[in-house]
């Protein structure tokens, strides 16, 4: 069964702090995202990966950067949180990019104060 | 630029029928449809890739307008485990690469 793992369900900071957040997925897919899901907002993409040390931005990628040097890990990094970060993060992988469908991890809720 | 999404939120009583739209100001190549229940990871619905057809889950359909740039998602004699919140996903092809622009959701609640 396919399985996308994300490292913690909650997480708090503080501002400035730099945080990690780990994603893991156990089905050799070619393909990793981090999304940030807001009220209203829906989810909206942050980075994604096609390969092993390859990526690219997505739509908001300010404020944070990534990290794949194993296929099967995607890390996002808030290089010094602030409290706009305050939010929750999904992580998702697919087997290829275009018209494939992307399993999700359950999600890190993320408070920075 | 986020698809738009409408209704933002639909109330039905089991067994009624839904339809919730989802349009873009960009040409598509293709559409996702996921739901996501309270608290848990949102869940992939169905695929519509330009120039294919109609696709169906369970109860649950959808068509895709090239023309209009927007699809639908048809959900017929809802139950109760339909309720949830609903996100239209969006590529547009080309150097897009496989990104998703997702809309903000519809969310769906069905009563007994």
């Amino acid at each position: 069964d396919v399985k996308v793992t994300q490292s913690s369900r909650y997480l708090v900071k503080r501002t400035g702090e730099k945080v990690f957040l780990e994603c893991v997925q156990d089905m050799d897919h070619e393909n990793m995202f981090w999304y940030r899901q807001d009220p209203g907002l829906g989810l909206r993409l942050i980075y994604f990966s096609y390969d092993v040390k390859m990526k690219e931005k997505g739509d908001i990628p300010e404020g944070y950067s990534v990290s794949r040097e194993k296929k099967e890990r995607f890390s996002l990094i808030l290089e010094s949180a602030s409290t706009n970060q305050t939010s929750m993060y999904l992580c998702a992988s697919s087997l290829r990019l275009v018209s494939y469908e992307q399993y999700f991890g359950p999600g890190t809720r993320l408070t920075v104060t | 630029q986020q698809p738009v999404q409408s209704p933002q939120a639909v109330i039905l009583r089991e067994g009624e029928d839904a339809v919730i739209n989802c349009s873009s100001s960009k040409a598509l190549y293709s559409v996702h449809w996921y739901r996501q229940k309270h608290g848990e990871a949102p869940v992939f619905l169905m695929i519509l890739l330009k120039g294919g057809e109609q696709k169906g889950h369970e109860k649950i359909s959808a068509s895709f307008n090239e023309k209009k740039q927007q699809s639908s998602l048809y959900l017929t004699a809802s139950q109760l485990s339909y309720s949830g919140t609903y996100f239209c996903g969006l590529n547009a092809g080309g150097t897009s690469y496989g990104k998703l622009t997702f809309g903000q959701g519809t969310i769906l609640t069905v009563h007994p």
